[in-house]
Order: C-alpha cells, then structure tokens, then sequence
C-alpha cells in the first residue's frame, strides 16, 4: 500500500524556473522524507522534515510540512536539466517508524 | 561495501519457477528493507529486518514470498511459483541502528534487480 499521493503526477518546465511539487499523506507521522529517482536506477534520499518542524532547506530545495493539512511540498529552485528524475515522498508513521511508506511520485522533466 | 549491492540486476525466469533475489547491505547496517517498485508507480513495501529477525513482514504480498537474512547482513528475498505479476523491480535499502551515527532518518537504496517473468 501507499500512503503519500504526490501531485502533479508529471511537471514540464524550463531551466532556471521552479518547481514545485506536492505530497499528501493519510496517518500521523514521526518524519516525512523526499527521495529522488534517476530512471532505471536506485533512490538517493534529498531530505528529511521531522514532524515538529515546518520548513527545511538544503542547498536549492526547500521542504514544507503541514501536519494538520496531513502535506508537504518540495521546491527546486533554479532548476536545472539534471533534476530531470521522479521525485518521491516517503512517510515515517507515528508508531512503528522504522518503516518507510512512499508515495506516487512526480516525474520532472526539466528542459534546456 | 561502500554502498548497497544487489545481484543479480537483471533477472528473466519463466512463469512457475523459483527465484532468489540478493542484498548487500551497508556494512555496519542493522536494518536491511526490501520495497517492490512497478513500472510508473512508488516502491511498495514488502518486509524489513531488524538484525536477523524480520520486524515487519506485512508487505508481502502472499506465502509464494520469503525473505531471509540469517546473519544479519546479506538478505535473499524468495519467490517461488512465480507469476507474471511479480515482474517488477525489487528495490533493497539498508541503516544503521536507531539512535546510533549510522542511522540519520534516511535509506540508502541499492541499484535494484529488475525481475521479468515470461
């Protein structure tokens, strides 16, 4: 099962905008983690928000949480062509948090 | 290992047969994960270890799936009677002990072994 929805499901966009996406869970969480995905390989961890914080940053990306709307947004600024990858949440539950639970994904697609 | 090692990376097999599937963890890493990845959608969760033991085996799916990691290092996970709908790729990820420096929240994934069942 998965517990995160990712939107949109895809993003279009040109080098140098931003891109932003967006992930809703269902349950309580302890911690809310980004992964990102080249295709056809393994994923490599962005980020990770604990549930009393709001916002993160590292380097071009910035992380939101909001536990009471159960959301959370990732942002890449000044995107470049090799952010093209899928992008996933990847939620921690409250109880039992050594499991992670992710979401659908965003696949960008960042023009030259 | 300086990162998490999967073999093999490429498996094609013929419906009914029996396969093993393969993960070397971080060394030093207590928690080894195996997650299931389809084609456009997000890894699903099938069984983690804590150690030897297996903490959390809700994910799998039905009794032809078994995962072992007798020495709490190197895991196989195991199907038997294989179906086309196991066709996917089986994503390992592994970390250190909770509370420890090798444990900061995150997984570290291995490249994955993609399975297709003919």
């Amino acid at each position: 099962s998965q517990q995160g929805e990712e939107d949109p499901q895809a993003l279009s966009i040109q080098e140098g905008e931003n891109a932003t996406m967006n992930c809703s869970y269902k349950t309580s969480i302890n911690n809310l983690q980004w992964y990102r995905q080249n295709s056809g390989r393994g994923l490599v961890h962005l980020i990770l928000i604990r549930s009393n914080e709001r916002e993160k940053h590292s380097g071009r990306l910035r992380v939101t949480l909001d536990t009471s709307k159960k959301s959370s947004s990732l942002l890449i600024t000044a995107s470049r062509a090799a952010d093209t990858a899928s992008y996933f949440c990847a939620t921690a539950p409250d109880t039992g948090f050594q499991k992670l639970v992710f979401g659908t994904g965003t696949r960008l697609l960042v023009s030259p | 290992g300086a990162g998490v090692s999967q073999t093999p990376s490429n498996k094609v097999t013929e419906k009914g047969k029996y396969v093993e599937l393969r993960c070397d963890p971080i060394s030093g890493h207590t928690a080894l994960y195996w997650y299931r990845q389809s084609l456009g959608q997000g890894p699903e969760f099938l069984i983690y270890f804590q150690g030897t033991g297996a903490a959390d085996d809700s994910g799998l799916p039905n009794d032809r799936f078994f995962a072992v990691r007798p020495e709490g290092s190197v895991s196989t996970l195991k199907i038997q009677r294989t179906e086309r709908g196991d066709s996917a790729v089986y994503l390992c990820a592994s970390r250190g002990f909770p509370g420890t420096s090798l444990n900061t929240g995150e997984l570290f994934f291995g490249e994955g072994s993609r399975l297709t069942v003919l």
